[in-house]
C-alpha cells in the first residue's frame, strides 16, 4: 500500500515570487506519481506527472516537480506565482507495474496576494 | 471531445432519499473511477470500471454505494437511504491507463438535510 504526504496546508505567497508544495510518499514498489490543481467548484486537472526517466518533470502553466527517491518526495515548484495560480493542489501515488489506483494527499492551499 | 461530463452538478435530498449520480467519460477512455471529496480533503476512491466490468469495489464505503457501467460508456452512482455524512462532492474520472493520470468531471455536490 502507498501513502502520501502534504506538508503543508496552506501556503500563503506574494505575487511573482516563487513557491514550493512538498509532498512526500511511502511505497515499497516503484510509484508513479502526479501533481493535480483544483479551482474552485472544478474537479481536479493534472499538472504532470513522473513515471520514470529524467527526475526533473515539466508540466503546465510552469510549474516543475523534482522526483527525489532517496527522500521519498516529489515537490512542486514554479519561478513566480501568479493570482490565477490560487488553487489547491494534490499531489498523488500509485504504484507502478499494475491497475493500482493512485492514493491523493490532503491538499495545499495555494493563496497568492497580490 | 467536451471531457468528463458530471450530472447534476448539485443535488440536494432530505435524508433517507435514494439519489443517482450519472458520470460520461471521455469516449476513448475505458477506464472510469469515483471519488468522494469532502471538504479539506483529497478525493477518496470508491471504486472504478473498466470497460463495463466494476474491478474494485470493496473501498464503496457502505452496502448503500453502488456503481453501475452497463454498456462501458456512461456511470451511475447510486446512494441509497442517504445519511447526512453522505454530504460530499462525487468525482467521476476517466483514463486510458492509470500511468496517464486521470481527466476528472466537475463533480456533483450532494447536499443531505
Amino acid at each position: 500500500a502507498q501513502s502520501v504526504t502534504q506538508l503543508d496546508s496552506q501556503v500563503p505567497v506574494f505575487e511573482e515570487a516563487p513557491v514550493e508544495l512538498r509532498c512526500n510518499y511511502s511505497s515499497s514498489v516503484s510509484v508513479y506519481l502526479f501533481w493535480y490543481v483544483q479551482y474552485p467548484n472544478q474537479g481536479l486537472q493534472l499538472l504532470l506527472k513522473y513515471l520514470s526517466g529524467s527526475t526533473l518533470v515539466k508540466g503546465i502553466n510552469g510549474f516543475e516537480a523534482e522526483f527525489n527517491k532517496s527522500q521519498t518526495s516529489f515537490h512542486l515548484r514554479k519561478p513566480s506565482v501568479h493570482i490565477s495560480d490560487t488553487a489547491e493542489y494534490f499531489c498523488a501515488v500509485s504504484a507502478s507495474g499494475g491497475s493500482y489506483i493512485p492514493t491523493f494527499g490532503r491538499g495545499t492551499s495555494l493563496i497568492v496576494h497580490p | 471531445d467536451t471531457g468528463v461530463s458530471q450530472d447534476p452538478r448539485h443535488k440536494i435530498t432530505k435524508r433517507g432519499q435514494n439519489v443517482t449520480f450519472r458520470c460520461d467519460p471521455i469516449s476513448e477512455h475505458n477506464r472510469l473511477y469515483w471519488y468522494r471529496q469532502t471538504l479539506g480533503q483529497g478525493p477518496e476512491f470508491l471504486t472504478y470500471f473498466q470497460n463495463e466490468a466494476q474491478l474494485e469495489k470493496s473501498r464503496l464505503l457502505s452496502d448503500r454505494f453502488s456503481a453501475e457501467r452497463p454498456k462501458g460508456s456512461f456511470s451511475t452512482l447510486e446512494i441509497q437511504r442517504t445519511e447526512q455524512g453522505d454530504s460530499a462532492m462525487y468525482l467521476c474520472a476517466s483514463s486510458v491507463s492509470d500511468r496517464y493520470g486521470y481527466t476528472f468531471g466537475s463533480g456533483t455536490r450532494l447536499t443531505v438535510v
